[in-house]
């Protein structure tokens, strides 16, 4: 079992719709979890992070944690073809190491 | 707030060779990765520093392999012997102490090794 799983896509959804981008983690000592985008040929941007169980809301983009279920989500609303992008989930034992996953290719169509 | 910078941007090598690539964090951060990243891939932990302090290091990470942070500032990470497998981008990130580890990422420094 990877320490750290995300379905590698590509998912892809119309312009304007919600991306739903999904992950799960092995180490439920895991205490921070992260959302990187990553556009091709280019390094990782870090976009959400979360650490408490519940949603958290940026803008467009909503993170969502369950620890019990060792499961964490990105949603994109009114998503736009700049999305367009892999998105890594990462996730941390604070102060060890980042664990991240291989990421969901997103493709949003105009 | 001028970013993790990472030098070179690019380095073709021959295999058997040494590379070397340097990082600056952004000043205020005291904490520094390296991870290495193939295609397909997520970004894979090599080694991190706390100040001048290499407090983690990959089992992954061969004796080729070594990096350095000597006065908690800019950090360098050298590979001996280069063999084709080490063709990888090589990412840098920084972070501040505290309770969480929110990361920042160089643009990374992209290794051909022929």
């Amino acid at each position: 079992q990877k320490e750290v799983e995300q379905n590698s896509g590509p998912l892809s959804v119309p312009e304007g719709a919600i991306a739903s981008l999904n992950c799960t983690y092995s180490d439920r000592g895991s205490q921070s979890f992260f959302w990187y985008r990553q556009y091709s040929g280019k390094s990782p941007e870090l976009i959400m992070f979360i650490y408490s169980n519940g949603d958290k809301e940026d803008g467009r983009f909503t993170a969502q944690l369950n620890k019990a279920s060792q499961y964490v989500s990105l949603l994109i609303r009114d998503s736009q073809p700049s999305d367009s992008a892999t998105y890594l989930c990462a996730v941390t034992r604070g102060g060890f190491k980042t664990i991240f996953g291989a990421g969901t290719r997103l493709f949003v169509k105009a | 707030d001028t970013g993790v910078s990472q030098n070179p941007r690019h380095k073709i090598t021959k295999r058997g060779q040494n590379v070397t690539f340097r990082c600056d964090p952004i000043s205020e951060h005291n904490r520094l990765y390296w991870y290495r990243q193939t295609l397909g891939q997520g970004p894979e932990f090599l080694t991190y520093f706390q100040n001048e302090a290499q407090l983690e290091k990959s089992r992954l990470l061969s004796d080729r392999f070594s990096a350095e942070r000597p006065k908690g500032s800019f950090s360098t990470l050298e590979i001996q012997r280069t063999e084709q497998g080490d063709s990888a981008m090589y990412l840098c990130a920084s972070s501040l102490v505290g309770e969480y580890d929110e990361q920042y990422f160089g643009p990374g420094t992209r290794l051909t090794v022929t």
